[in-house]
């Protein structure tokens, strides 16, 4: 099983609305979760933390729910620029990010 | 805002050839980590280091490769004698703490003739 597992999507969603997309991970002992972002042939940029009693940042809401071992990340109001590959990323220890292969999400105008 | 900076930002090479990447993490970071992403697929961890030597490393980290902070500043990902699968991009990072998130670089494209 993979350590982190990611609806590859592509997600396709007119400007303004709402999507939502889940990552599940393996390990139980995962202590820290994160989301990056990454646009194409680009590095991967922080979007947010993800903190057990879930976490909003305007637009993006995160949530953690350790039972089940997933995480999931929502957007509202979706803007173009939001057009990207979501990477949702699992440490087990404090040295190493695992990554999953991303969600594809395009913004259609 | 401070940030990972990286160069060179392609590097070719012929198969066989040794390569150094070269990396400046973020001034105040104690924490340095390389991790390289073949095209279309994830970003995979190569190693972590800290206090001048190695935390974690993975499988890829094998005996072709290893890695040195020469001085205060650069922090550096020798590959020894380059395969055609060394092809990728190869991302540093650093963070402040090890609980912290990790900041990346623009990245290195290597590519192996």
């Amino acid at each position: 099983r993979k350590e982190v597992e990611q609806d590859p999507g592509p997600f396709n969603v007119p400007e303004g609305a709402t999507v939502a997309f889940n990552c599940t991970y393996s390990n139980s002992a995962s202590q820290s979760f994160f989301w990056y972002r990454q646009d194409c042939r680009k590095e991967p940029k922080l979007l947010m933390s993800v903190y057990s009693s879930g976490n909003e940042d305007g637009r993006f809401t995160a949530q953690l729910n350790r039972a089940s071992q997933y995480i999931s990340l929502l957007i509202r109001d979706s803007k173009l620029s939001d057009s990207a590959t979501y990477l949702c990323v699992v440490t087990t220890n404090d040295y190493k990010l695992s990554f999953g292969a991303g969600t594809t999400v395009t913004v259609r105008a | 805002e401070p940030e990972v900076t990286q160069t060179p930002s392609h590097q070719v090479t012929q198969m066989g050839q040794e390569v150094i990447l070269r990396c400046v993490p973020i001034s105040n970071h104690l924490y340095f980590y390389w991790y390289r992403q073949i095209l279309g697929q994830k970003v995979e961890f190569l190693v972590s280091f800290y206090n001048n030597e190695i935390s974690e490393k993975s499988e890829i980290f094998d005996d072709q490769f290893s890695v040195e902070r020469p001085d205060g500043s650069n922090f550096t990902l020798k590959i020894r004698s380059t395969k055609l699968e060394d092809s990728a991009m190869y991302f540093c990072a650093s963070s402040d703490r090890s609980d912290q998130p990790q900041h990346f670089g623009d990245g290195t494209r290597l590519s192996i003739l």
